[in-house]
This record gives C-alpha cells, sequence and structure tokens, in this order.
C-alpha cells in the first residue's frame, strides 16, 4: 500500500487565494518531499523537509511536518494560474522505501 | 529542463513483447529510480540503483528487470508484456546516498508505454 495520502483529491480556488493540501503517511519517516506534476510532465521537487524540521519556507510555499501525526501540509501562498498542477508528497521509510502520495490536483481559476 | 534524459518518449508495442527504456542521469547524479505512473494505481517506485549497485526495491514485477552501468546511465526492461503495464515510467536522478530521500529526485520527461 502507498505510505502517503493526499487531502483533497482535487481543489479549485481563485487566482490570489492560498491553497493548502495535506499529507498523511503511515510509518516513521527519514524525510519528506513535495513535487510538482504538470499534465503528462516529469515531477519537478519543490521542498524537503527532514524529521527532525517542523517548519520549511521556499519562496510563496511553507511546509509543516507532524511526525505525532505523520502527516505534512503545503501552502501555497497567492496562487496563480501557473500554480495549476498536480502536488504529491514523497515519504520514506527506515527500509529505504520511497512512496509518492495520490496527489492533490490544484487549479487556479484566473 | 531537469538534466535526465529518457528515451523513447513513446512506445507502442504489442502483448508478449519486450522492450527496454534508457534514462541518462543528471550530470553528476549517482542514484537512479525508477517509477510507474498509471491512472489507478499512482506513482509507484520499481527500483533503485546507486552507484551501479541495486539500493532499494519496490514494487517491480519479476517480467521487470533493471541495470545501471559503470557510466551511470541505466536501463528498465520490461518482458512478456501485459495490456496493465501501458503506463508512463519515469526515471529520476538524485545526488544520492544510503539514508532515503534525502536529497531532491530530478525527473524526466517519462516514456509513455502503450501496450496492444
Amino acid at each position: 500500500s502507498q505510505q502517503g495520502e493526499e487531502d483533497p483529491q482535487a481543489l479549485s480556488i481563485q487566482e490570489g487565494e492560498n491553497a493548502t493540501m495535506n499529507c498523511s503517511y503511515k510509518t516513521s519517516i527519514n524525510n519528506l518531499q513535495w513535487y510538482r506534476q504538470n499534465s503528462g510532465r516529469g515531477l519537478v521537487h519543490l521542498i524537503l523537509i527532514r524529521s527532525n524540521e517542523r517548519e520549511k519556507h521556499s519562496g510563496r510555499l511553507r511546509v509543516t511536518l507532524d511526525t505525532s501525526k505523520k502527516s505534512s501540509s503545503l501552502l501555497i501562498t497567492a496562487s496563480r494560474a501557473a500554480d495549476t498542477a498536480s502536488y504529491f508528497c514523497a515519504t520514506d521509510n527506515t527500509g529505504n522505501q520511497f512512496y509518492f502520495g495520490t496527489g492533490t490536483s490544484l487549479t487556479v481559476i484566473p | 529542463d531537469s538534466g535526465v534524459t529518457q528515451t523513447p518518449k513513446h512506445l507502442i508495442t504489442a502483448t508478449g513483447q519486450r522492450v527496454t527504456l534508457r534514462c541518462s542521469p543528471r550530470s553528476g547524479d549517482l542514484s537512479v529510480y525508477w517509477y510507474q505512473q498509471s491512472l489507478d494505481q499512482g506513482l509507484q517506485f520499481l527500483i533503485q540503483y546507486y552507484n551501479g549497485e541495486e539500493r532499494a526495491k519496490g514494487n517491480i514485477l519479476e517480467r521487470f528487470s533493471a541495470q545501471q552501468f559503470p557510466d551511470l546511465h541505466s536501463e528498465l526492461n520490461l518482458s512478456s508484456l501485459e495490456l496493465g503495464d501501458s503506463a508512463l515510467y519515469f526515471c529520476a536522478s538524485s545526488v544520492g546516498s544510503y539514508r532515503g530521500l534525502d536529497s531532491p529526485l530530478h525527473f524526466g520527461n517519462g516514456t509513455r508505454l502503450t501496450v496492444t
């Protein structure tokens, strides 16, 4: 079974609004990463957060990690039409197995 | 441009056939990962190589095999193909290490395999 599960499956917002996506996972991890995928293209790395970190920022992106709840969230502030894509979390576990979640499909309406 | 090159971009073949997908990692990256993406299964981790050696194995079928060559390029071989093998196959590379996903993965644009 997959390690990570994103929520919601789909999200539609107006340009300028904030978008929040959540990722839950099942077992202890070393690292968690977030990726973006435009339709039919390869995934693009957004941010990496280690298990001993609680929050990281990169531009308009903010990622939090709660290891006690086995969850992470990705916040995109002041969204743009170009942010329209699918977003995935990726986790590893102590067994060096790598899992991507099912993804959140984000649509930003101009 | 991620620097990861995958060939071919598209592949159409018949059931029972064998195909080889090729991946050239980003310059300087030692790890290569293979993933399968389909509508019903999502993105599935298949296998990882680090500097020529198999490092981690995921949900890779016995009909599939992979290797990483001394020049660090990798090939994924799919044999006895079935209709359900139709998917987008991604290669990703990273600087890599033994400690899991501790460096970003750089993805190629994938090979779209259609089995008819």
